[in-house]
């Protein structure tokens, strides 16, 4: 298996532009994981799905950002319209039902300018 | 809510020492308590879990401790190689929601 798969990784934008990250995670999987990475405030934990179902959704900022996974097999995380305080590194990660192991994707790197 | 910390943000360890690495949590409801290891541009990846109703499992060079008395776990490393050079985060489950604590970044010297 090819892990978890992130893309893009890097991306670059303008303030006010929309950004969609996307993931793909590992077959099998049901846990879904989006975190956001910063020096200041660590690995935070913006959104979680189980079985394509958004769980807790309590970690993801303000309204301007989104997560849909339409299938088991694809999310994506959007910021619309994106802020240069959204400059991160996002994470996706994906796990087995109740599992403490969870895979990282190799991240995207976020800059808003 | 949800508090995952650790006691502290930097560890310079010689190489072949032994490194203890430290964290504290706040929910006692916690199902696992969970290292990972993060190394330089790229994601965390798992080390070593502890189910809440032990307080000790071993694995390859590494011993995870749990203190529930007092909401404190451990990592020790044994025989710290240069491989080992990385952030170490705690992280805690609660119904399958995986929380990371601040991380601590280990250092180890030649």
């Amino acid at each position: 298996d090819a892990g978890v798969i992130q893309s893009p990784r890097h991306e670059v934008t303008e303030m006010g532009q929309e950004v969609t990250l996307r993931c793909k995670p590992i077959s099998g999987h049901n846990s879904l994981f989006w975190y956001r990475q910063t020096m200041m405030r660590g690995l935070e934990l913006l959104i979680y799905f189980n079985n394509n179902v958004p769980i807790d959704d309590s970690g993801m900022p303000e309204d301007r950002f989104s997560a849909k996974m339409p299938n088991a097999s694809f999310s994506t995380l959007k910021i619309q319209p994106s802020e240069p305080r959204d400059s991160a590194v996002y994470f996706c990660a994906s796990s087995k039902q109740g599992g403490t192991e969870a895979f990282f994707g190799q991240g995207t790197r976020l800059t808003v300018v | 809510g949800e508090s995952v910390g650790l006691h502290l943000p930097t560890l310079s360890v010689q190489e072949g020492d032994n490194s203890i690495i430290n964290c504290a949590y706040s929910n006692s409801a916690s199902d696992y308590f969970i290292w990972y290891k993060q190394e330089s541009g790229k994601g965390p990846q798992f080390i070593i879990d502890i189910r809440s109703n032990m307080d000790k499992r071993q694995g390859q060079r590494v011993t995870v401790l749990l203190n529930k008395t007092v909401k404190h776990l451990s990592l020790q490393i044994a025989a710290t190689q240069p491989g080992d050079s990385a952030v170490y985060f705690c992280a805690t489950t609660n119904d399958y929601k995986l929380s990371f604590g601040a991380g601590t970044t280990v250092t180890v010297r030649a």
